[in-house]
């Protein structure tokens, strides 16, 4: 069964640095989002992608964040100058195009993100 | 906006015993319901879904039944095993467009032998 995946599981920063982590969404899919979950927290959203441009930001998505479809499969999150606030589990996923029962997200396994 | 309600947790039962967790939400319009489950350390997994009113979702032996007279979605389960041991995050989501994900706070359900 296809499956959202992203690398890398677990990256190490210090504060100030600039971060990528990348997202590979299942192949058909044509949504794309990032949401993190800071630890014993909610999963929070961040942004929401289609058609090469962001459909919808939440006020946590600052200009430190953004996002990029950089060829047709992988998906990325960069983080310009991290925080130790930044310091959580993000989470990729992504949705096909259509209504109903076709209409479900897929998560991807996260990428654990650790500010020193 | 939308919001997620879920019971406190943790939850703990032992092992064959019936599970509840309880989920209400607030949201405009029709959404649909799921429910994703995250084994430790692991990813959100979905559990199961339901995308209209007294629709029923099922897998694994979990139900839920989508009930919009009283904007509900909880979680049962007849015979929980150790394995089921995880947190249970009830979410909501509008149909068509970009439409985000909204989560409960999730439940920490932990099974004892």
């Amino acid at each position: 069964e296809p499956e959202v995946t992203q690398t890398p599981s677990h990256q190490v920063t210090q504060m100030g640095q600039e971060v990528i982590l990348r997202c590979v969404p299942i192949s058909n899919h044509l949504y794309f989002y990032w949401y993190r979950q800071i630890l014993g927290q909610k999963v929070e959203f961040l942004v929401s992608f289609y058609n090469n441009e962001i459909s919808e930001k939440s006020e946590i998505f600052d200009d430190q964040f953004s996002v990029e479809r950089p060829d047709g499969s992988n998906f990325t999150l960069k983080i310009r100058s991290t925080k130790l606030e930044d310091s959580a589990m993000y989470f990729c996923a992504s949705r096909p195009l259509g209504r109903g029962d076709t209409d479900t997200q897929y998560f991807g396994p996260g990428t654990r993100l650790t500010v020193l | 906006g939308n919001s997620v309600t879920q019971m406190e947790g943790p939850v703990t039962l032992s092992e064959e015993a019936f599970l509840t967790i309880n989920c209400t939400y607030t949201a405009t319009g029709y959404p649909s319901l799921f429910w994703y489950v995250q084994y430790p350390g692991e990813g959100l997994q979905l559990l199961l879904k339901a995308t209209k009113a007294d629709d029923k979702g099922s897998n694994k032996g979990f139900e839920a039944t989508y009930r919009k007279e009283t904007t509900s979605f909880h979680l049962e389960k007849g015979s929980v095993q150790v394995s089921d041991s995880a947190v249970y995050f009830c979410a909501l989501m509008h149909s068509g467009g970009y439409q985000k994900v909204t989560f409960g706070t999730g439940t920490k359900l932990q099974v004892i032998p």
